[in-house]
């Protein structure tokens, strides 16, 4: 069975500074993963998609996500963060066989600081 | 704005009622799944319905059921609620069985 796994359940920036969210996964074949964000009640958002093309993968409002065979990662980046950056993202891996059921992980609170 | 419906946004009942959660995909997606989200399980995945059909169940309580309907809008049924079952309730949807999922705004429900 697949799974993902947040490596931080906190992470806290200044804005204008870096963004990095820590997803590890687990697999026994290539995974469809993703990158979902949840403002404070809102749905779930997708940022960006990884289905075996480009292992860089480019999202919405400048994030991006590097997907990486060898340490099984999906960590997610933004060069700069902004207020509206403030929400909780979800990594998450798509099931095959019978369906596509999405396994989300544990989620990451991204704080923005001024 | 996903294009995924959900109504409605809020509900509050009382332990051992019933209710109906109602959601309708983006146009011309043929997938619908259900998902909860509590405090202390997460986001948990409760069952899918491809064109009608089930497809796929996860964790889905026995006191709980779905359906899609021709039109492909979906409904997800609740009965004897306990306390247990507040949470928050997201409905998504997708045009095939690989591709990626649009959620809705979800329906929290209380239960007192």
């Amino acid at each position: 069975a697949q799974s993902v796994t947040q490596l931080d359940s906190h992470v806290s920036v200044s804005e204008g500074t870096p963004v990095l969210l820590r997803c590890n996964y687990s697999s026994s074949y290539s995974p469809s993963l993703f990158w979902y964000v949840q403002h404070p009640n809102k749905g779930l958002q997708l940022l960006l998609k990884y289905t075996s093309a480009a292992t860089l993968v480019k999202g919405i409002n400048g994030f991006e996500a590097e997907f990486k065979k060898s340490e099984t990662s999906f960590h997610l980046t933004k060069p700069s963060a902004h207020m509206s950056d403030a929400a909780e993202y979800f990594c998450v891996v798509m099931g095959t066989g019978g369906g596509n059921k999405l396994t989300f992980g544990t989620g990451t609170q991204l704080k923005v600081e001024l | 704005d996903s294009g995924v419906t959900q109504t409605p946004k809020h509900l509050i009942t009382a332990t051992g009622q019933r209710v109906t959660l109602r959601c309708s995909p983006r146009s011309g997606d043929l997938s619908v799944y259900w998902y909860q989200q509590s405090l202390d399980q997460g986001l948990q995945f409760l069952i899918q319905y491809y064109n009608g059909e089930e497809r796929a169940k996860g964790n889905i309580l026995e006191r709980f059921s779905a359906q899609q309907f021709p039109d492909l809008h979906s409904e997800l049924n609740l009965s004897s609620l306990e306390l247990g079952d507040s949470a928050l309730y997201f409905c998504a949807s997708s045009t095939g069985v690989s591709t990626e999922a649009f959620f809705g705004q979800g329906t929290r429900l209380t239960v007192v």
